[in-house]
Formats: structure tokens, C-alpha cells, sequence
């Protein structure tokens, strides 16, 4: 079974540009979440997308947003990109159960870098 | 707030065994998760606890105490590539994970 794929694995952006990540889960999974990550910072949850809608979300602002499609795949977009926002943005899936614990599965990762 | 703590860095000597220690306030627990990421590559799934006691599985062990808000990963006959960051995540009463900023682990032969 593929495993969780993100891409571009690489991007380099400047400041006040946008940007789109996408993320293609493990072929059954419907939910995904995509979580920012730094050093020192560990893993900062930005939201979760299950069946097309938004589940949960975290503590980011709007220039954070998110979609899910039809076949689970998912992207992040961030636009008026900051210095700070330069991080390796992972995803994970797993398989959506409303209240139960669930093991996340993790991409690779984009790492970006915003000069 | 809700708040993981790991120590942000150990070493230690190839062969022995190393613990990594978790505490978690979060609001409400419904497990708790360890993931073991190398550099440059995606958290992988390492351990599940969800009731008091140990879990042994191979070389990794992961210990839990609901009432102390407390776990640990016990890493026996260390090899060198299990040098790598151990993340500590908690699912709280929502069943979001909540994530710790991960312990370096540095193996010297």
C-alpha cells in the first residue's frame, strides 16, 4: 500500500508570495492533517480535513487555510508568506473514525523556506 | 493550557539503554503516542498506551501512569540508528493529538 506522498518535498518563496502544498493520503484514509514544524517547536497542529469538511483547527491565523477533495487529497495554502513561516509542513493520515484513537501516518514533508 | 514536556536532548553509549521521559497536562487523555523521526524524514509510529502499565515491543518499551500524567520510552541495546527525535503525543478529550517538541537522542559508540 503507497505510503502518505506531499509535494513539493522543496520550495523556496519570498515574502508577501503564496503558496499551495498538497498531500495525496494512504489510498482508504479520510482524514488529514497537516501539522508546521520547527526546531524547538515540535509538531503545531494547523487543522484537520475529514470527508471534505474542516474537524478540527489550531492556533493559526487566517492566512492558514486548507481544503480536502472528493478522493481525500488535501492541500494547504498559505498566501502574505513571513519570514517565520519558513518550516517543514508535514501531513498524516489516517482513517477518519469520529472518536476513537487513530495512529497518523506522515508524508515526507515540504519544507519551505520563505526569504 | 494544555502542555507536553520531554527533555529536548540525551546521549547515550551504543549498546545501553536509555529512558525518555514524557509528562502531560492535557484536558481529559485518551492515549498516548510515541513516534520516532530521523532526520530529514516523517514521524514514524513507534507505541500506543492507553492504560497504566508497559508495553513491550522488541527493543522498545513504553511505559504509562494515568494518575501522574506520566510516560516513559525505554530504549534497550542501543543501536546507532536509533539515533533520531522521539515525539510524545497525547489525544486528549476530543481525540485531538497533542504533541511534545520531541526529544534528540544522540547514540557515541
Amino acid at each position: 500500500k503507497a505510503g502518505v506522498t506531499q509535494t513539493p518535498r522543496y520550495l523556496i518563496k519570498t515574502r508577501g508570495q503564496q503558496v499551495t502544498l498538497s498531500c495525496s493520503p494512504i489510498s482508504g484514509h479520510r482524514s488529514v492533517s497537516w501539522y508546521q514544524q520547527t526546531p524547538g517547536q515540535g509538531l503545531q497542529f494547523l487543522f484537520e480535513y475529514f470527508s471534505e469538511t474542516q474537524r478540527n483547527k489550531g492556533n493559526f491565523p487566517g492566512r492558514f487555510s486548507g481544503r480536502q477533495f472528493s478522493n481525500s487529497r488535501s492541500e494547504m495554502n498559505v498566501s502574505t508568506l513571513e519570514l517565520g513561516d519558513s518550516a517543514l509542513y508535514l501531513c498524516a493520515s489516517s482513517l477518519g473514525t469520529s472518536g476513537k484513537r487513530e495512529t497518523q501516518y506522515f508524508g515526507p514533508g515540504t519544507r519551505l523556506l520563505v526569504l | 493550557g494544555q502542555n507536553i514536556d520531554q527533555p529536548t536532548e540525551m546521549t547515550a553509549t551504543e549498546g545501553a539503554i536509555v529512558q525518555i521521559n514524557c509528562t502531560y497536562q492535557t484536558s481529559g487523555f485518551n492515549g498516548l503516542f510515541w513516534y520516532q523521526q530521523h532526520a530529514g524524514e516523517a514521524p514514524t509510529f513507534l507505541s500506543y498506551n492507553v492504560l497504566d502499565g508497559l508495553e513491550e515491543k522488541g527493543r522498545f518499551s513504553s511505559f504509562l501512569s494515568r494518575s501522574k500524567g506520566y510516560s516513559y520510552l525505554l530504549l534497550k541495546e542501543l543501536q546507532m540508528k536509533d539515533s533520531a527525535s522521539y515525539l510524545c503525543a497525547v489525544t486528549d478529550s476530543n481525540y485531538q493529538l497533542i504533541w511534545g517538541a520531541g526529544t534528540k537522542l544522540i547514540i557515541k559508540p
